[in-house]
Formats: C-alpha cells, structure tokens, sequence
C-alpha cells in the first residue's frame, strides 16, 4: 500500500459525459501527478500540481482539467467523453518542493470504461 | 522529446534462471531514472532510483544500473512471485535547469517466472 488513494476504483460511463476521479496523496505530500495508462500509449504524464498549483502539463487534452485542493487532495474531471478515453488513470504523489529527485508513489488507480 | 525504449517486451524464465531487463534513454539531461514493477490492473510500485552513471542499487533478487545511455535491472534466481511488468522511467531537466517532475516511462517488459 503506497498511501496515496482513488476513488472511484471503477467507472463505466457513456460517451459525451463527464467524470471526476478523485485522488489523496500520502500524508505529507505536497505533489500530485496525473497519468494515463492505455494498452497502445502504455504510462503518459498528463499533469503535475504543487501544493495547489499547477506546475507542470503533460499532452493533456483541453476536455481534461485538475486541480490541487487547498487540503492537497486533486480531483481530475473529464468531459466530453470519447471510446478512447478508455484506459487506467493513475494518481501519483511525492514530497515536492520541485517534483525533481522525488520518488512518485502511485495509487491503486481508476479503470475508467467509456461505452 | 525524452524518450525511453525497453526491452525484450516480454521474457520467459525458469524459477532460479538468472537475467536481465534493458531501459534505453535520450533525455536532454537526466534528473532521475526510476524502475517500477507493475502487477496486473494494479499502480505501479517503486523499485528504485538511480541519479548518476556509475550507481547501482540492489533490493533482494534485484539490482539495477545505470550508464550514461541505458540501465539495467538485473534479476538473480527469479521466483515466480517476481512475475510483473516491470517499468523504466526518466525525469529530465526542464528548460533553464528548471527540473519538472514530469516521468517519461517506457512501455514496459513483461516477465514470467515459470516454477
């Protein structure tokens, strides 16, 4: 257990909608980052955010948003959905004054299922 | 553009049979490199981080390397439970020595540990 957790665990929902995933860091942490892992794309860097704000941004797409509550916790919406929004979303977190020679500790992960 | 190549994809061992797992990197300047192991539908778990050519760092069964070009994730007398994906990933210096957390991850080799 890496203490960083999602929820919800899974997600089935239809295309054009939207969706929030939830995510806490481990306590302490002041980093969280974002990840999308499908099977052709394997484990992509969507976006970083330190102590409430955004620090760094991956290929995110303008559908998908974040944000870093001031309790540290971040929540990833994503709107208008499309079958390739598919996949394994991933919340990672680290001590973070930088992101820079941190360890990521990742969580369990949402499967998200666009039908 | 960072980029990080595994392989083989996939590897096949004998319970005892020793091998070793490859990471291939270009990165502009290298922060970090991390190896993470990843059971199915699971977040992938740390393993280590290595900063410099030269280093290496050993966990049980495991010890990985690093050169300035690759690293490598040694595994000595494998057990099945050592049956995982294992993933390599680099943290590079952003621009004006700006370092980001952002993680490039390869795709990825799976191994299977045969008793």
């Amino acid at each position: 257990d890496s203490g960083v957790t999602q929820t919800p665990k899974h997600l089935i929902t239809a295309t054009g909608q939207r969706v929030t995933l939830r995510c806490s860091p481990r306590s302490g942490d002041l980093s969280v980052y974002w990840y999308q892992q499908s099977l052709d794309q394997g484990l992509q860097f969507l976006i970083q955010y330190y102590n409430g704000e955004e620090r760094a941004k991956g290929n995110i797409l303008e559908r998908f948003s974040a944000q870093q509550f001031p309790d540290l916790h971040s929540e990833l919406n994503l709107s208008s959905l499309e079958l390739g929004d598919s996949a394994l979303y991933f919340c990672a977190s680290s001590v973070g004054t930088s992101g820079s020679w941190e360890t990521q500790y990742f969580g369990p992960g949402t499967r998200l299922l666009v039908l | 553009e960072d980029q990080v190549t595994q392989s083989p994809e996939a590897l096949r061992l004998q319970e005892g049979e020793s091998s070793s797992l490859n990471c291939s990197y270009t990165v502009s300047g290298l922060r970090g490199l991390f190896w993470y192991r990843q059971d199915p539908g699971k977040g992938p778990e740390f393993l280590f981080t290595l900063y410099s050519a030269g280093e290496e760092k050993e966990k049980e069964r495991l010890k990985a390397t690093l050169t300035k070009k690759e690293s490598f994730l040694h595994i000595t007398a494998p057990k099945p439970e050592d049956s995982a994906t294992y993933l390599c990933a680099v943290q590079a210096l952003g621009a004006g020595g700006t370092s980001y957390g952002k993680l490039t991850f390869g795709q990825g080799t799976i191994l299977t540990v045969h008793p």
